[in-house]
């Protein structure tokens, strides 16, 4: 089946540093997604990205849709401590597959 | 409630028994989905539903897992003869249309097996 590979699997900053973090499929996705989950919740959706090429921000993250539509990336600029969390990408196949494949997280520790 | 709802909230059952883990979804959602996160781990596929549209069970581990909707609303996931393995916790999601890949989601049944 479908896999997507996140990385990194951690991360450890500085308040203020900027983060990037990626996604890569083995396989064609139409819709890229971005998740992020705080302890005890469910994953929350920040960024959805339909088009390849797309880049869109959210506040202070940005991801983009790759061009080849098998990779995706995000990017939190200015991290604050309320940034941790477990941030993943998820990708659907798009037609008439719904199946949503999350990554296995980017786990985010922000340091005041 | 406006949000995803998941009953219960943990659950703590012996090897061999079956349990049901319900999730009331956000009203007018056509889209419902089930995913399973072990401890550290990312989320598996288990389960989807779209409207009235046969369900897609790709994700089910085995036949011991089964889950319906009725009514185009409430879902139930059913294991039967748990296994140890089967500990996890057990999300839910709706989505007001399956192809936007827009998820709410709910907190989740923490399921042990002992």
């Amino acid at each position: 089946g479908q896999q997507l590979n996140q990385s990194p699997q951690s991360m450890f900053i500085q308040e203020g540093e900027d983060v990037s973090m990626n996604c890569t499929s083995s396989s064609i996705f139409n819709t890229w997604l971005w998740y992020k989950q705080e302890p005890g919740e469910g994953p929350v959706l920040l960024i959805a990205l339909y088009k390849a090429g797309e880049l869109t921000s959210n506040g202070r993250l940005t991801a983009q849709f790759g061009i080849t539509r098998k990779d995706s990336f995000l990017n939190i600029s200015a991290s604050i401590p309320s940034d941790v969390g477990i941030y993943f990408c998820a990708g659907q196949p798009g037609g008439s597959n719904y199946k949503l494949t999350f990554g296995k997280g980017t786990l985010l520790t922000v340091n005041p | 409630g406006a949000g995803v709802s998941q009953s219960p909230s943990n659950k703590v059952t012996e090897k061999g028994k079956d349990v049901e883990l319900r999730c009331d979804p956000i009203s007018g959602h056509t889209a419902l989905y089930w995913y399973r996160q072990s401890l550290g781990q990312g989320l598996e596929f288990l389960i989807y539903f779209q409207g009235n549209s046969a369900p897609d069970k790709s994700g089910l581990p085995s036949d011991r897992f089964s889950a319906e909707r009725t009514g185009g609303s409430v879902s139930t996931l059913t294991i039967q003869r748990t296994q140890q393995e089967d500990s996890a916790v057990y999300l839910c999601a709706s989505s007001l249309a399956a192809g936007t890949g827009e998820l709410f989601f709910g907190e989740g049944s923490r399921l042990t097996v002992l």
